[in-house]
């Protein structure tokens, strides 16, 4: 079992919709979690972070934690094409290092 | 630009050769990582600098991979007897000590390719 998993997809939504991206971590030592973007070719950029079990809310997006069941989500609301891109979900356990899953790509279709 | 930086963007190399990259962090961060990215992989832990100690170090690097971070501030990454499994993209990111929660901004990386 991977330590992080995340469905590959692509996951398509249309242009306005709601992009629900989802991620397991098995560790329940895990302390904090991120999703970052990264457009193909690039390197990846911190979108948002969580570390307490609900809903952070950062403009259009929201990231979603329960560590009871072990998971965090990202919405993305009113999905834009520039929103096509692969969304990694990282988690930290003990300050130092991140472990990341493989990715969910996100196309959004205009 | 005050962003993590990596050099070279690009780098072709033959088998066999030693490679050398180039990362520095964030001015005010004092935490260093190397992470390695394969295709439709998500990135992979190397190893990681608090000031110029090297703290961890993964499995996966082995004995031809050694960084160093001699002044706490930028830091080398150098593949000896390079392979064709190195080429990856080689990525550097770096935090600051006392963000309880240890968020990581990522350099643009470095794709290395062994021919």
């Amino acid at each position: 079992q991977k330590e992080v998993e995340q469905n590959s997809g692509p996951l398509s939504v249309p242009e306005g919709a709601i992009a629900s991206l989802n991620c397991t971590y098995s560790d329940r030592v895990s302390q904090s979690f991120f999703w970052y973007r990264q457009y193909s070719g690039k390197s990846p950029e911190l979108i948002m972070s969580i570390y307490s079990n609900g809903d952070k809310e950062d403009g259009r997006f929201t990231a979603q934690l329960n560590k009871a069941s072990q998971y965090v989500s990202l919405l993305i609301r009113d999905s834009q094409p520039s929103d096509s891109a692969t969304y990694l979900c990282a988690v930290n356990k003990y300050g130092n290092k991140l472990v990341f899953g493989a990715g969910t790509i996100l196309r959004v279709k205009s | 630009d005050t962003g993590v930086s990596q050099d070279p963007r690009h780098k072709i190399t033959k088998r066999g050769q030693n490679v050398t990259f180039r990362c520095d962090p964030i001015s005010e961060h004092n935490r260093l990582y190397w992470y390695r990215q394969t295709l439709g992989q998500g990135p992979e832990f190397l190893t990681y600098f608090q000031n110029e100690a090297q703290l961890e170090k993964s499995r996966l690097l082995s004995d031809r991979f050694s960084a160093e971070r001699p002044k706490g501030s930028f830091s080398t990454l150098e593949i000896q007897r390079t392979e064709q499994g190195d080429s990856a993209m080689y990525l550097c990111a770096s935090s600051l000590l006392g963000n309880p929660y240890n968020e990581q901004f990522f350099g643009p990386g470095t794709r290395l390719t062994v021919l």
